[in-house]
């Protein structure tokens, strides 16, 4: 059974910074893209990151660009963001998901087959 | 304002039909980026409902249905049940943006 466990996620003031992780189990972590989609409280759905299998590509929506940083560690089976410059836009529950699709150019292709629970990050002074 | 444009809500009795629109433009949809829908009870992740505009995962119920034209695609549920009540979100790629795009999202009530 495919699992993603997110975790990290925690109340922080602007422009601080905070890490999370999503654990994943039940699959071949390193044969599948991940990304990271965010929704904040009572919004819709919002893409912020994506990495391939191997973890040598790395997208980013333009919202988080040069203050996130995906990454992966397959050896641990887990996927991480660091976000540094938090401001109070990024206040949303953040979801790790896998892709069965690939990764090529200018993005990671493949819907989202499995979510985790999510993780909720609070950007308030 | 999302890239790809959805109807706020739908509404439906049990046993009908309701179909939800998402809106591209020559960009995203019409370039030919693939559609995928999720289905979203409040509280809860998002769930797979349709993947590369038409296709269902093991589980989903036939009910369910997909389909793309232009620059719009569309989910359809046919015999609405009580359960059907959740948010649904359609996906794509904007290649003007460089990323994926979500639409709006659809409320879907069962009377």
């Amino acid at each position: 059974e495919v699992q993603l466990l997110e975790s990290g996620g925690d109340l922080v003031q602007p422009g601080g910074s905070l890490r999370l992780s999503c654990a994943a189990s039940g699959f071949t972590f390193s044969s599948y893209a991940m990304s990271w989609v965010r929704q904040a409280p009572g919004k819709g759905l919002e893409w912020v990151s994506s990495i391939s299998g191997s973890g040598d590509r790395t997208y980013y929506a333009a919202s988080v660009k040069g203050r996130f940083t995906i990454s992966r560690d397959n050896s641990k089976n887990t996927l991480y963001v660091q976000m540094n410059s938090l401001r109070a836009e990024d206040t949303a529950v953040y979801y790790c998901a896998s892709s069965s699709g690939y990764c090529s150019g200018n993005s990671c292709y493949g819907p989202n087959d499995y979510w985790g629970q999510g993780t909720l990050v609070t950007v308030s002074s | 304002q999302s890239v790809l444009t959805q109807p706020p809500s739908v509404s439906g009795a049990p046993g009908q039909r309701v179909t939800i629109s998402c809106t591209g433009s020559s960009s995203s949809i019409g370039a030919g980026y693939d559609v995928h829908w999720y289905q979203q009870v409040p509280g809860t992740a998002p769930k797979l409902l349709i993947y590369v505009n038409t296709n269902r995962p093991s589980g989903v119920p036939d009910r369910f249905s997909g389909s793309k034209s232009g620059t719009s695609a569309s989910l359809t549920i046919t015999g609405l049940q009580a359960e059907d009540e959740a948010d649904y979100y359609c996906q794509s790629y904007d290649s003007s943006l460089s990323g994926w795009v979500f639409g709006g999202g659809t409320k879907l009530t069962v009377l």
